[in-house]
């Protein structure tokens, strides 16, 4: 069936890079998104692949697929105290269909 | 251009009672999806909507049910309400489905 997981929390430096790590069970995935999510709001997109990419790099946020470990992983460069948020991964499955499955979400800590 | 708009913002209902979400799309997009979100179960799919037709269905009881009007603005209405309906409700379009799908602000529903 269709899974997709994530850790719970990261916690990182202002100024450090962040990585956070999404696998999913079903290969069939046609595009994959980060989401972002602040407290109180809804889900703001921040990037998206295609699964024939290997790569996407939009300003600070780099998204990294690896098809055959179906792991997808989001980078931030230079992570600010506004990064702190909670992030999630979502999959759909192609077709003419919206359905997305998300993942936990994983809570980014940004220390000053 | 607007955004996803959901109303209202909060609700509180009580146990047995119905409610009705609205949601209008981002001008031009036909296909609305809903999506609840909880602690325990996280973000998951409800049912979708595009061109007045439910395109695809979630794992819900029969209690959640949605439409959708000519103008592409969608209602979801849970009926018998339990304290587990207690949730973010998000909506999200496209423009036709299997594309970016671009959030709400959510419902927030508490029901006591």
């Amino acid at each position: 069936g269709e899974d997709v997981e994530q850790s719970l929390f990261l916690s990182v430096r202002e100024g450090d890079s962040s990585v956070i790590n999404c696998t999913y069970t079903d290969s069939s995935s046609t595009y994959l998104y980060w989401y972002k999510q602040e407290p109180g709001a809804g889900l703001q997109l921040l990037t998206y692949i295609f699964s024939n990419m290997d790569m996407k790099q939009d300003q600070r946020l780099t998204v990294l697929l690896n098809k055959k470990d179906k792991h997808l992983s989001l980078r931030i460069a230079d992570t600010q105290t506004g990064d702190s948020a909670i992030y999630f991964c979502a999959v759909s499955y192609g077709g003419a269909t919206n359905k997305l499955i998300f993942g936990t979400g994983t809570l980014l800590a940004v220390q000053p | 251009k607007a955004g996803v708009t959901q109303t209202p913002r909060y609700l509180i209902k009580t146990r047995g009672q119905q409610v009705t979400l609205s949601c209008s799309p981002i001008s031009g997009h036909r296909s609305v999806s809903w999506y609840q979100q909880t602690p325990g179960q996280g973000l998951q799919f409800l049912f979708e909507y595009f061109s007045e037709t439910q395109r695809n269905k979630g794992n819900f009881p029969g209690r959640f049910s949605g439409r959708q009007f000519s103008n592409s603005r969608s209602e979801m209405n849970v009926s018998t309400l339990e304290l587990g309906d207690s949730a973010l409700y998000l909506c999200a379009s496209s423009l036709t489905g299997g594309e970016t799908q671009y959030f709400g602000p959510g419902t927030r529903l508490l029901v006591l």
